[in-house]
């Protein structure tokens, strides 16, 4: 079945480091590709997505290309800020529209 | 805009009540949404997937009987814990697809209820 794996964390980082967070996915089809943020104590928030092979999703900073070679969509970031601490979740959906699976997610901590 | 509530934010119960969690979608129609089960440090499990006006599709290995899900109205999804016991004791979210054009590929999802059963 469908999966996606993600770097396992915690990410511990000082402030303007170069931040990357590998996903890798197993899809049967051509499925659309997300990024999700979880600040401590709130909802998952979409960060970026991605529906077809080299598209770049971008937002706040953040970058995830679609490579279908690779079957990789990586979260990066030039500089990451202490704002930027948070679970992140890589998540495929193969159906437009339908549900969603998540990697396990990665905790970035950023320290000043 | 793509605003996703859920209530109540936390809730302990006693084992053997039932419990019931909203979810709304403040500002936009959901056509669609969905309930997740997240475990402390883990990713989030898919529990089922609900349509407005129709029964809930549940994941394999969810009880149906035990997790009951009500899509009445494009703006209210509710899911019902039965009987809970201590083991149902995780973080409930939910999530909603529809809105705005362009967006309906996306889910928006709520803060999430933390349920606690004694």
């Amino acid at each position: 079945g469908d999966s996606v794996t993600q770097m396992e964390g915690p990410v511990t980082l000082s402030e303007e480091a170069f931040l990357t967070i590998n996903c890798t996915y197993t899809a049967t089809g051509y499925p659309s590709l997300f990024w999700y943020v979880q600040y401590p104590g709130e909802g998952l928030q979409l960060l970026l997505k991605a529906t077809k092979a080299d598209d770049k999703g971008s937002n706040k900073g953040f970058e995830a290309t679609y490579r279908k070679e690779t079957t990789s969509f990586h979260l990066e970031k030039g500089s990451v800020q202490v704002s930027d601490s948070a679970v992140y979740f890589c998540a495929l959906s193969e159906v437009w529209g339908g549900k969603l699976i998540f990697g396990q997610g990665t905790e970035l901590s950023v320290k000043p | 805009g793509a605003v996703v509530s859920q209530h109540p934010s936390w809730v302990i119960c006693k084992s053997g009540t039932s419990v019931k969690i909203e979810c709304r979608s403040l500002d936009f129609q959901a056509t669609t949404m969905f309930w997740y089960r997240q475990f402390p440090k883990q990713s989030l499990m898919l529990m089922a997937t609900s349509n407005e006006g129709s029964k809930a599709t549940y994941e394999q290995g969810v009880e149906k009987d035990k997790f009951l899900i009500n899509h009445a109205s494009l703006t209210l999804s509710t899911l019902t814990v039965t009987s809970a016991h201590p083991e149902d004791s995780s973080f409930y979210i939910c999530s909603a697809r529809g809105g705005q054009r362009g967006q309906w590929d996306t889910q928006y999802f709520g803060p999430g209820t933390r349920l606690t059963v004694l």
